[in-house]
């Protein structure tokens, strides 16, 4: 079974320009879920879709958005960067039917921002 | 304070040292514990799961709970060169399904 994909790999973005991110889910996965990874701060929650909708959220402004379409693939979508924004951003993917299934991560995208 | 703590290392062994990793948590809400590893340039892989209090093993990996200190712990016997990766743990409380994760410990182990 192929693993949770996220594309591009590698971005890097000025100041004041928005970015998106994509995430394709392991086959039969509805829920997906975005963190973001920084030396300073590590793995935080951003938010999770499950059938299209967002179920739940993290604490990160409102510059930092996502939907998911029908097929469960997730996009991320972060406006106005900054600097601070420069991080791993990772995408897992889960069952989504209880707290208790697990959650499986892609390998990232890698944004910089100068 | 944060909700989960975790040493960040860096913690260097020998091979075929037995490697003990823990963190500790505040929120007595956080039912399922979980330990994941991340190597360099790559997202984290779950390594063990567990939601109860009590020991899990896996190979030449060891989970421990303990709910009444809010403490979680991996031992790895026999460590490798290959093990060598950032280990992350991480605590999933009822019915928020997001995980919190420790900073993660980086380990080295020498051949």
């Amino acid at each position: 079974k192929a693993g949770v994909t996220q594309t591009p790999r590698y971005l890097i973005k000025t100041r004041g320009q928005q970015v998106t991110l994509s995430c394709s889910p392991i086959s039969g996965h509805r829920s997906v879920s975005w963190y973001q990874q920084t030396p300073g701060q590590g793995l935080q929650f951003l938010f999770e879709y499950f059938s299209e909708t967002q179920r739940n959220k993290g604490n990160f402004p409102g510059r930092f958005s996502g939907r998911q379409f029908s097929n469960s693939r997730s996009e991320m979508n972060v406006s106005t960067l900054e600097l601070g924004d420069s991080a791993l951003y990772l995408c897992a993917s889960s069952l989504g039917r209880t707290e208790a299934d697990t959650q499986y991560f892609g390998p990232g995208t890698r944004l910089t921002v100068l | 304070q944060k909700e989960v703590e975790q040493d960040p290392g860096p913690l260097s062994v020998p091979e075929g040292a037995i490697v003990s990793l823990n963190c500790t948590y505040s929120n007595s809400a956080f039912q399922y514990f979980m330990w994941y590893r991340q190597y360099s340039r790559k997202g984290p892989e779950l390594l063990m799961y567990t939601y109860s209090s009590g020991n899990k093993e896996d190979g030449r990996f060891t989970a421990q709970v303990d709910k009444s200190s809010k403490y979680i712990s991996l031992f790895i016997r026999d460590s490798q060169p290959s093990d060598s990766a950032t280990y992350l743990c991480a605590i999933e409380d009822t019915g928020r399904r997001a995980l919190t994760f420790g900073s993660g410990t980086r380990l080295q182990v020498q051949p």
